[in-house]
């Protein structure tokens, strides 16, 4: 099965509340994870990335924690907007053979931003 | 700078028909990626090309072949297309494997009848 998975597929809120998306992952060698951005009908949009040597990162709007403890991750929008909804996706680097590495992604979450 | 450009954009196919998806970078990028995209089944990768001259099988490789044909280009081959590859195909491409984000095309979305 996947090793990253989220705990909602989807999600509604009202604009300018905050917003969090929850991904967990089974794999405690992962060492980097990205959360991407997706809207209909184009492909996904890096939106921030963290390292395993991390717990938290800060965007513009946007913060992702990392507990490496329980493996889980979540990403923050901060005061949510309309353009906010999209698919979101948390993607865990994964090793392959070798020194090689595969980006995995789990399901997604639909986040719909209410007015 | 266009980034990672995928032709075509849609396709319908016959079963047992073939064809090649194309994809090129132009971000001097070393690996790139072909994932198919399902509803409700996220992004799973098909192959891999972490450098040049390189490709390796990801989550779901059968059906499909790929050739990093140089540096920039990366192509999807299905020799006879079968519905069950009717999906959302997205090339993408990273600076190197490891810890660095990878960087979309707008997907191809490819019909088989």
């Amino acid at each position: 099965g996947e090793s990253v998975g989220l705990h909602l597929p989807t999600l509604s809120v009202q604009e300018g509340d905050n917003s969090i998306i929850n991904c967990a992952y089974s794999n405690s060698a992962s060492d980097y994870f990205i959360w991407y951005k997706q809207e209909s009908g184009k492909g996904p949009q890096f939106i921030i990335d963290i390292r395993s040597n991390m717990d938290k990162r800060q965007g513009q709007r946007v913060t992702v924690l990392l507990n490496k403890t329980v493996k889980h991750l979540s990403l923050q929008i901060a005061a949510t907007q309309p353009g906010d909804s999209a698919v979101y996706f948390c993607a865990e680097n994964l090793r392959g053979g070798g020194s090689n590495y595969k980006l995995t992604f789990g399901k997604g979450t639909l986040l719909t931003v209410n007015p | 700078n266009a980034g990672v450009t995928q032709t075509p954009k849609f396709q319908v196919l016959k079963t047992g028909q073939s064809m090649t998806l194309q994809c090129a970078q132009d971000m001097n990028h070393n690996s790139m990626y072909w994932y198919r995209q399902d509803p409700g089944m996220g992004l799973r990768l098909i192959y891999y090309s972490a450098s040049e001259g390189t490709t390796d099988k990801g989550e779901v490789p059968n059906g499909y072949n790929v050739s990093r044909l140089n540096k920039r280009e990366f192509s999807l081959r299905l020799e006879s297309a079968a519905p069950s590859q009717t999906s959302v195909y997205f090339c993408a491409s990273s600076e190197r494997q490891g810890q660095a984000e990878a960087f979309f095309g707008q997907g191809t979305r490819l019909t088989v009848v």
